[in-house]
């Protein structure tokens, strides 16, 4: 058990809805990745949050929007679904250190399995 | 072209093999190599983590970095049915805007006992 936790686990919904992914980080960790895994594409870093702030971005796409709030959960919503958009969703968590400094570990959350139908 | 190449195999071994695993990448500036290993249906943990080139050793699992090469691996000693996992490299350079990892596909491997 890494620590970190995520809801739900399963999310079933259909084409042009909106659904919110919660993740709350490890006991003490300020800094939160969103990452998306599906079987062609891998996973993918989507977004990370730091301390409440968005500190990097990768591909994520405008329909998708994520923050984190003052005790540090973070959520990821996800609207106008695809069926392309049925995947893995990954939060993970890590201590950060101060931008621009050495990287550090980051800590994987269970996932959730969002099924567009 | 993709910033992080990896076989996806399957790859299958019987018990007690050496297994290697690799990725190649493209972007010099990555200075930090991870390998992670993801149980089916579970989330990636990490397993090795090694910054720059050089070896590095942990138990029976080895790393290897050669940025000359722009090449990692990863070396199972005495594998185990229970090592049956994907395994996934990971890099990341470091900004002044933050890290940004990227992650292999992912090498599905089964040791069959």
């Amino acid at each position: 058990d890494s620590g970190v936790t995520q809801t739900p686990k399963h999310l079933i919904t259909a084409t042009g809805q909106r659904v919110t992914l919660r993740c709350s980080p490890r006991s003490g960790d300020l800094s939160v990745y969103w990452y998306q895994q599906s079987l062609d594409q891998g996973l993918q870093f989507l977004i990370q949050y730091y301390n409440g702030e968005e500190r990097a971005k990768g591909n994520i796409l405008e329909r998708f929007s994520a923050q984190q709030f003052p005790d540090l959960h973070s959520e990821l919503n996800l609207s106008s679904l695809e069926l392309g958009d049925s995947a893995l969703y990954f939060c993970a968590s890590s201590v950060a250190p101060p931008t621009g400094q050495a990287t550090d570990t980051q800590y994987f959350g269970p996932g959730t399995r969002l099924t567009v139908l | 072209q993709k910033e992080v190449e990896q076989d996806p195999g399957p790859l299958s071994v019987p018990e007690g093999a050496i297994v290697s695993l690799n990725c190649t990448y493209s972007n010099s500036a990555f200075q930090y190599f991870m390998w992670y290993r993801q149980y089916s249906r579970k989330g990636p943990e990490l397993l090795m983590y090694t910054y720059s080139s050089g070896n590095k050793e942990d138990g029976r699992f080895t790393a290897q970095v050669d940025k000359s090469s722009k090449y990692i691996s990863l070396f199972i000693r005495d594998s185990q049915p229970s090592d049956s996992a994907t395994y996934l490299c990971a890099m990341s350079a470091v900004r002044n805007t933050g890290n940004q990892f990227y992650f292999g596909t992912g090498t599905s491997l089964t040791v069959i006992p």
